[in-house]
């Protein structure tokens, strides 16, 4: 069966530090990755999306990397802050025939940042 | 632009009791989503549908049914609530391709 795997479920780190956030997948081919951040009580928030033949995908202090070959992808934030502390998930979508298929989640990891 | 709504936001239920979640978005997109989201568990993916008139299964799809007859709603009914049930459950909708957007989310206790 498909899964979908977020190596820890908290990370804590100093404010200032860069955070590494791991998501690694099995039985799936999936067109594009995803990260998403939830805070406490709320909806999740997109962050930053790479396709499979993407390497790398920056966005202010975030960085996102994608290996089909490794089925992994790396979420990085770079000089964290006390208000990057949330749970972040990654989310995975298939390439029906050209359709987009279903979006699964992983787990999250959450992250303390502090100060 | 108001985006994805949930109704309600809180809901008690006893079990046995049938009730139906109502998401809209206004947002013009092709797809929409239910999950649930419980500690430990993640977001699981319950039903989904890739446009007006289709549904299609998910994840955790046991319990519930769908219907999306107009473009902008997508409805999650429970026909017969049981206490494992008890969620918090989020609607979201998208263009294929791209981000998903959430909505506020509904808590549903069911006892």
């Amino acid at each position: 069966s498909q899964k979908i795997e977020q190596n820890s479920e908290a990370l804590n780190i100093q404010e200032g530090k860069t955070a590494t956030l791991t998501c690694n997948y099995t039985n799936y081919s999936p067109a594009y990755l995803q990260w998403y951040r939830q805070d406490p009580g709320r909806g999740p928030v997109f962050l930053l999306l790479i396709r499979e033949n993407e390497k790398e995908k920056r966005k202010e202090r975030l960085k996102v990397t994608f290996d089909t070959t490794l089925k992994q992808s790396l979420f990085h934030i770079t000089a964290s802050q006390p208000a990057d502390s949330a749970t972040y998930l990654c989310a995975l979508a298939r390439n029906y025939g050209g359709s987009q298929g279903n979006l699964i989640f992983g787990k999250g990891t959450k992250l303390s940042v502090k100060p | 632009n108001a985006g994805v709504t949930q109704t309600p936001k809180f809901r008690v239920l006893k079990t046995g009791q049938s009730m139906t979640l109502l998401c809209a978005q206004d947002m013009n997109h092709e797809y929409m989503y239910w999950y649930r989201q419980d500690p430990g568990m993640g977001l699981r993916l319950i039903h989904y549908s890739v446009g007006e008139g289709t549904t299609a299964k998910g994840e955790v799809p046991d319990g519930y049914n769908v219907s999306r007859l107009k473009k902008q709603n997508f409805l999650l009914g429970l026909e017969s609530a049981a206490p494992s049930q008890t969620s918090v459950y989020f609607c979201a909708s998208s263009t294929p391709w791209v981000s998903a957007f959430f909505g506020q989310g509904t808590r549903l206790t069911v006892v």
